[in-house]
């Protein structure tokens, strides 16, 4: 199984900071990273796909990098409906695919 | 817009079967090229992929689950299906229906609103 992790678990931040958060691969997963939002008592919602490819209608404030067994995503100016958790995940191989932990962006 | 749609019993006893249903609404299950899947999220164990099924019948299944699960299809329902038996405490979760593309490599674009399952007596 190809484990992931994120840093930080929680963020605390203001409208307009900038935010990243780190998501590690175990293994090389390529490019195979998608990034989701999730808030309270919804289903997450893609923002990125290939690590680095905006989903039609997220806001270009938001940008992923890397490949291999590192990732990152960018919030370039945080605003009020960005705070939420965000997970990685890969799907290099379905054996199973697999989400990091989390990441919690919060109000500072 | 194609959209995704959970259904089945909120309440499940230890031992017992839990069953889902997904009913997607807006589009035809036969078409396109997807994957349809379903996955969980526990406090415990956050998202987990649980499986999958492509509409030719082939799964594609988590190993931890893999002896307990069976994803089904039902194109004439447009419809596709989770059967977990033998559920204990461990199996409580919010249940998702997503789809993805048809590829070995296949992200989750389209998920449904999600069902909470629970298991107890």
């Amino acid at each position: 199984d190809i484990q992931m992790t994120q840093s930080p678990s929680t963020l605390s931040a203001s409208v307009g900071d900038r935010v990243t958060i780190t998501c590690r691969a175990s293994q090389s997963i390529s490019s195979w990273l998608a990034w989701y939002q999730q808030k309270p008592g919804k289903a997450p919602i893609l923002l990125i796909s290939k690590a680095s490819n905006l989903e039609s209608g997220v806001p270009s404030r938001f940008s992923g990098s890397g490949s291999g067994t590192h990732f990152t995503l960018t919030i370039s100016s945080l605003q009020p409906d960005d705070f939420a958790t965000y997970y990685c995940q890969q799907y290099n191989s379905f054996s199973p695919y697999s989400f990091g932990p989390g990441t919690k962006v919060e109000i500072k | 817009q194609v959209q995704l749609q959970e259904s089945g019993p909120g309440l499940v006893k230890p031992s017992q079967t839990l069953s889902l249903t997904c009913t997607v609404s807006g589009g035809s299950i036969n078409s396109g090229n997807f994957y349809w899947s379903w996955i969980r999220q526990t406090a415990g164990k956050g998202l987990e992929c649980v499986g999958r099924i492509y509409i030719d019948g082939s799964t594609n299944y988590n190993p931890s689950l893999e002896s307990r699960i069976t994803i089904s299809i039902e194109p004439s329902k447009n419809q596709f299906s989770l059967r977990l038996t033998s559920v204990t405490a461990a199996d409580t979760a919010v249940y998702y229906c997503a789809r993805g593309l048809g590829y070995s490599n296949s992200w989750y674009p389209l998920w449904g609103q999600g069902t909470l399952v629970t298991v107890s007596s």
